[in-house]
């Protein structure tokens, strides 16, 4: 079964600090996606990244990095220096087939 | 850049009635998606759709819930005796090809009376 573990429920920093949110997935299928959304208080649900299972390579967008190993399923997200307006609640997701398997989700506080 | 449109973004129903969720899915889109969040908790696959009909539905989608592409450009998901449980934000989501992201709308928050 396919199954998205987010273990860390929330954390708090002060702005500035770096902050990674894990995630650990598991699945039986050989080709799959994972993805990250961003869901800000105003509570839609915002595409960050996605990653096929066939590219491990470690990518940046500005103050963000994704961290995927496929040797351990995790696929983990850093915001490096952290602002305010990054508090919001993160999801990991799984492709599996036609569909998408979150995590629970963690809620992250960046406090000024 | 286009964008997942739904409607209403907020909609209370007495318990027992039918409700229709709208979304405009992005123009170019062949594969659509409902999806459903309770207050506090992960979001839930519902049911997927491709090619005028249900691709995949999850055991939430039981008898009571439908959905409609009735013309080219709406995606309506239809509740059709609503419980107090169903009450939660229901997003609609829209991907070009089975290997592209889903967009998702802003979602619309149900709050069942």
């Amino acid at each position: 079964a396919q199954k998205v573990t987010q273990a860390q429920t929330e954390i708090s920093v002060v702005e500035k600090e770096d902050v990674t949110l894990d995630c650990v997935y598991e699945t039986r299928d050989t080709t799959y996606y994972l993805f990250w959304y961003k869901q800000p208080p105003s509570g839609e649900l915002v595409f960050l990244i996605r990653r096929n299972s066939f590219d491990e390579q470690n990518e940046i967008s500005g103050r963000y990095s994704w961290n995927f190993q496929k040797s351990t399923s995790s696929f983990n997200f850093t915001i490096t220096a952290s602002q305010v307006v990054d508090s919001a609640v993160y999801f990991c997701a799984l492709g599996h087939g036609n569909k998408l398997v979150f995590g629970a989700g963690t809620i992250l506080r960046v406090k000024s | 850049e286009p964008e997942v449109t739904q409607t209403p973004s907020h909609q209370v129903t007495q318990m027992g009635q039918e409700v229709i969720l709208r979304c405009v899915p992005i123009s170019n889109h062949l594969y659509f998606y409902w999806y459903r969040q309770i207050l506090g908790q992960k979001v839930e696959f519902l049911v997927s759709f491709y090619n005028n009909e249900i691709s995949e539905k999850s055991e939430i989608f039981d008898d009571q819930f439908s959905v409609e592409r009735p013309d080219g450009s709406n995606f309506t998901l239809k509740i059709r005796s609503t419980k107090l449980e169903d009450s939660a934000m229901y997003f609609c989501a829209s991907r070009n090809r089975g290997d592209q992201p889903q967009h998702f709308g802003d979602g619309t928050r149900l709050s069942i009376l």
